[in-house]
């Protein structure tokens, strides 16, 4: 029973390319969310989604962050133009419904690195 | 004010010891909350989750919740070299739509030492 999968689990960039981070729920689980680790910070939450569907993007900085969570294939979570402001570890959650926060299950994390 | 505040440490104590690990909160609306473990460089995994004040145990671990004081806690008793990691505090409060987001703190490192 697979947990969270998240991919790349490591990813560098030159400022100004762009980032795909993936992340696959838990079997049953059709609601993610993703939150943001910058250094020396906690947790930040950025968005949260159902399949095809953005509920809430209230944690998403306005510009070049973007995700989406299609019908089929994995959640994704991308950012244009990357600075060095966005390396961070990004860890995406999942539940198998919204209103249970003690069934929120992370994965691994993707860790971004902006040259 | 921060929403959530947890002592970063690092927090160093013997194999053994009794462990305690606390967080304060502002927003009177959180309703849930968590703890987290999170070793270096993985995801954060859940440890203990409550719902309102009281207490709760699993094990070598115990979850408090003094909402009155707006205050949480985490004892670890017979403390292993294996308990060192970041433990994380976590708290929600059930939104209008009917889910929920978390607010953490920033993680309070935890080192036993054999």
């Amino acid at each position: 029973n697979a947990g969270v999968m998240q991919n790349p689990r490591h990813l560098v960039r030159r400022r100004g390319q762009e980032a795909r981070l993936r992340c696959s729920p838990m079997k049953g689980h059709s609601h993610v969310y993703w939150y943001r680790q910058l250094p020396e910070e906690g947790l930040k939450f950025m968005v949260y989604l159902q399949k095809e569907n953005i509920i809430d993007e209230s944690g998403m900085p306005k510009e070049r962050f973007s995700a989406e969570f299609p019908k089929e294939g994995p959640s994704i979570l991308r950012i244009q133009q990357v600075v060095r402001g966005d390396s961070a570890a990004y860890f995406c959650a999942s539940s198998p419904s919204p209103g249970r926060a003690g069934e929120l299950f992370f994965g691994e994390g993707s860790r971004l690195t902006v040259l | 004010q921060k929403e959530v505040e947890q002592d970063p440490g690092p927090l160093s104590v013997p194999e053994g010891a009794i462990v305690s690990l606390n967080c304060t909160y502002s927003n009177s609306a959180f309703q849930y909350f968590m703890w987290y473990r999170q070793y270096s460089r993985k995801g954060p995994e859940l440890l203990m989750y409550t719902y309102s004040s009281g207490n709760k145990e699993d094990g070598r671990f115990t979850a408090q919740v003094d909402k009155s004081s707006k205050y949480i806690s985490l004892f670890i008793r017979d403390s292993q070299p294996s308990d060192s990691a970041t433990y994380l505090c976590a708290m929600s409060a059930r939104s209008g739509s009917g889910y929920s987001t978390l607010t953490f703190g920033k993680g309070t490192m935890l080192l036993v030492s054999p």
